[in-house]
């Protein structure tokens, strides 16, 4: 199975901080990477596919790339709706399988 | 628009068998590019993907529950179903359904159902 190790598991920041979280797959994965928000209570959503592939609706502050099998997703100026917990899944082969998560707290 | 919708029991007596439905409206279950998906989420924990399956049948499952998984598909009542035999009290959690989409070289999970909370007690 492919091991997805994301980093940090909690943040904590300010409205209008710059947000980079990273997901390490433990074997290639191409750009079958997506990132997923999620908010108590609801099901997740997609924020980014392909590795850099903004989902069509979700904000331009965010944003992914890749370099190797190394992920990340920046998002470029905090606004309070974003304070969430945030997932990488990869999408290369069967398991699919999911990152710890990050959950972005308010400072 | 394209809606998931989970039902089944909010409690299961432990050894004894899950069983969950999807309910998809404004798909095709049978429609080839698509791949009909299981989740879980352990109480304040992260995500874990249970299994899945294609249009065609062909079925995938998290090497961790694969000896007690099964998922069918049902084009004729567009649903497909969960069943997870022989349960303890570490598969409570909130269940999902989503859709996975693939496009070109591209995937992601498109469409979840709201999640049901499945607890596993006597």
């Amino acid at each position: 199975d492919i091991q997805l190790t994301q980093s940090p598991s909690f943040l904590s920041a300010f409205v209008g901080d710059r947000v980079t979280i990273t997901c390490r797959a433990s074997q290639g994965i191409s750009s079958y990477l997506a990132w997923y928000q999620q908010k108590p209570g609801k099901a997740p959503k997609v924020l980014i596919y392909a590795a850099s592939a903004l989902k069509s609706g979700v904000p331009s502050r965010f944003s992914g790339s890749t370099s190797g099998t190394e992920f990340t997703l920046t998002i470029s100026s905090l606004h309070p709706e974003d304070f969430a917990t945030y997932y990488c899944q990869q999408l290369n082969s069967y398991p699919r399988t999911f990152g710890q998560g990050t959950k972005v707290e308010i400072k | 628009q394209v809606q998931l919708q989970e039902s089944g029991p909010g409690l299961v007596k432990p050894s004894q068998t899950l069983s969950l439905t999807c309910a998809v409206s404004g798909a095709s279950l049978s429609r080839p590019g698509y791949y009909w998906s299981w989740i879980r989420q352990h109480p304040g924990k992260g995500l874990e993907w249970i299994g899945g399956i294609y249009h065609s049948g062909t079925t995938y499952y998290s090497s961790s529950l694969k000896s007690r998984v099964n998922i069918s598909l049902d084009t004729s009542k567009s649903q497909f179903s969960l069943k997870l035999t022989s349960v303890t009290a570490a598969d409570t959690a909130v269940y999902f359904c989503a859709r996975e989409v693939m496009a070109g070289d591209s995937s992601q999970f498109d469409y979840w159902g709201q999640g049901t909370l499945v607890s596993v007690s006597s």
